[in-house]
């Protein structure tokens, strides 16, 4: 069965920082495109990042660009988000979903984590 | 960055109807498309992929179409389960991005 457990979400005052973990098992982990995606608290949802099997390549929503890093660990089949400079606006759940098809870069994802809640505010 | 735009953003139906969504995207995404169900405080599900596309495990009454601009999602007879909210999603190009969802109630 296929599962993805994030965690390391919680309360930041804005500029400060944090790091999303999602831990993924029951399929190959290192076959994967891998996603996160947010919802701000009652609003819809937005695509953030995105990276390749073996780590390689990366991209980002440019709300993000140069503040976010994702980043994975095959070994351990974990997602990493690194979150800096935070914003009242970075406020959302956010959730890692693996790409439909192995190998290929979709944002199609089949697969979803139960969310990690970030919150920004002083 | 692609704009996705659905409408309705609300809609209202009864049990058995036929239910249409429709997404359009500001400029050509092949059938690069998406279609995803969300209740509250539920991770999204797939519904469709690549405009047309059944995911396994998603009741026939689903359907997609469309390619281009234009892309619809329908759901032929509705029933209790079906009242959530409905996202259309693009990944022809980065960044990916989701129209602003249609909330579907019951009448």
């Amino acid at each position: 069965e296929v599962q993805l457990v994030e965690s390391g979400g919680g309360l930041v005052q804005p500029g400060g920082s944090l790091r999303l973990s999602c831990t993924a098992s029951g399929f190959t982990f290192s076959s994967y495109w891998m996603n996160w995606i947010r919802q701000a608290p009652g609003k819809g949802l937005e695509w953030v990042a995105n990276i390749n099997p073996d780590g390689s390549e990366q991209n980002y929503v440019d709300s993000v660009k140069g503040r976010f890093t994702v980043s994975r660990d095959n070994a351990k089949n974990s997602l990493f988000l690194q979150m800096n400079s935070l914003r009242a606006e970075d406020t959302a759940i956010y959730y890692c979903a693996r790409s439909l098809i192995v190998v290929v870069p979709t944002g199609v994802t089949n697969f979803w984590g139960q969310g990690s809640l970030v919150s920004v505010s002083s | 960055a692609i704009q996705m735009t659905q409408s309705p953003s609300s809609l209202s139906a009864f049990v058995g109807d036929r239910v249409t969504i429709t997404c359009r995207a500001s400029q050509d995404i092949r059938s690069d498309l998406g279609w995803y169900q969300q209740k509250p405080g539920k991770a999204p599900k797939l519904l469709i992929y690549s405009a047309s596309n059944l995911q396994s495990g998603v009741p026939s009454r689903f359907g997609g179409s469309g390619s281009g601009t234009h892309f619809t999602l329908t759901i032929s007879s509705l029933q209790p389960e079906d009242f959530a909210t409905y996202y259309c999603l693009q990944d022809y190009n980065y960044p990916y991005t989701f129209g602003q969802g249609t909330k579907l109630e019951s009448k």
